[in-house]
């Protein structure tokens, strides 16, 4: 099956500096990629969707100057949390969609973002 | 090597009928396991969680289920509603904050 991977896939950081966070989708073509932000025992929370040559959109809450998204190729999109804060901690998981069907949707691993 | 595996990659049922989704892990570490329902171009929406200590959590029409020595679970859904067509998510925790994700199993449910 299609394969999205995540790096790093742990990261600490202290606060006030920026960390950029990778997603690949490894053997196919993403046209769109989300960001999510996994909060502990609860529902993943989309962030943004992100579309190959075009600006994320971001949904309602998340900030657009905070996290930084880019998605500069059809195998690539990055998140970058910028001025980081202990508050930002969280499990940072992408994935990355064919295009061919809504259905086919492909988790990466993770990011597990630790501010300090 | 996938730790969380869902084996049907669709399944088609009846309205007013049971849906039974099922999910297989590899690691007996996972003591925590999550089920999400997703629609196209939508981020998945939580349903319902179950901890290992624990081998039935019912929550209105869905109720997971789960067999640690088989290291499965099942999703059912009495009785299926044409609004339940989306794709389902199991995921799995060994510390309730990092999630290993199945690769979902689209389920229909037909008028």
């Amino acid at each position: 099956g299609a394969v999205v991977s995540q790096h790093p896939s742990r990261v600490i950081c202290k606060s006030g500096t920026s960390v950029k966070i990778e997603c690949r989708s490894l053997d196919f073509q993403a046209t769109t990629m989300f960001w999510y932000r996994q909060f502990p025992k609860q529902s993943l929370m989309l962030m943004a969707t992100s579309n190959e040559g075009s600006k994320a959109t971001y949904e309602q809450g998340v900030e657009k100057d905070k996290f930084l998204i880019n998605h500069a190729s059809l195998t690539l999109s990055t998140l970058t949390v910028t001025s980081a804060h202990p508050e930002d901690s969280s499990f940072y998981i992408c994935s990355a969609h064919t295009g061919t069907s809504a259905y086919e949707q492909y988790f990466g691993p993770g990011t597990r973002l630790t501010v300090t | 090597d996938q730790q969380v595996k869902q084996n049907s990659p669709s399944l088609s049922v009846q309205e007013g009928r049971i849906s039974i989704l099922n999910c297989d892990y590899t690691n007996s570490m996972f003591d925590y396991f999550l089920w999400y329902k997703k629609y196209p171009a939508e981020g998945p929406t939580f349903l319902i969680s179950i901890s290992s200590i624990k081998d039935k959590n019912e929550d209105g029409r869905f109720t997971v289920f789960l067999n640690k020595s088989a290291k499965h679970l099942s999703l059912h859904i009495v009785p299926s509603q044409p609004g339940d067509s989306a794709v389902y998510f199991c995921a799995a925790s060994g510390d309730g904050q990092n999630f290993v994700f199945g690769p979902g199993t689209r389920l229909s449910v037909l008028p």
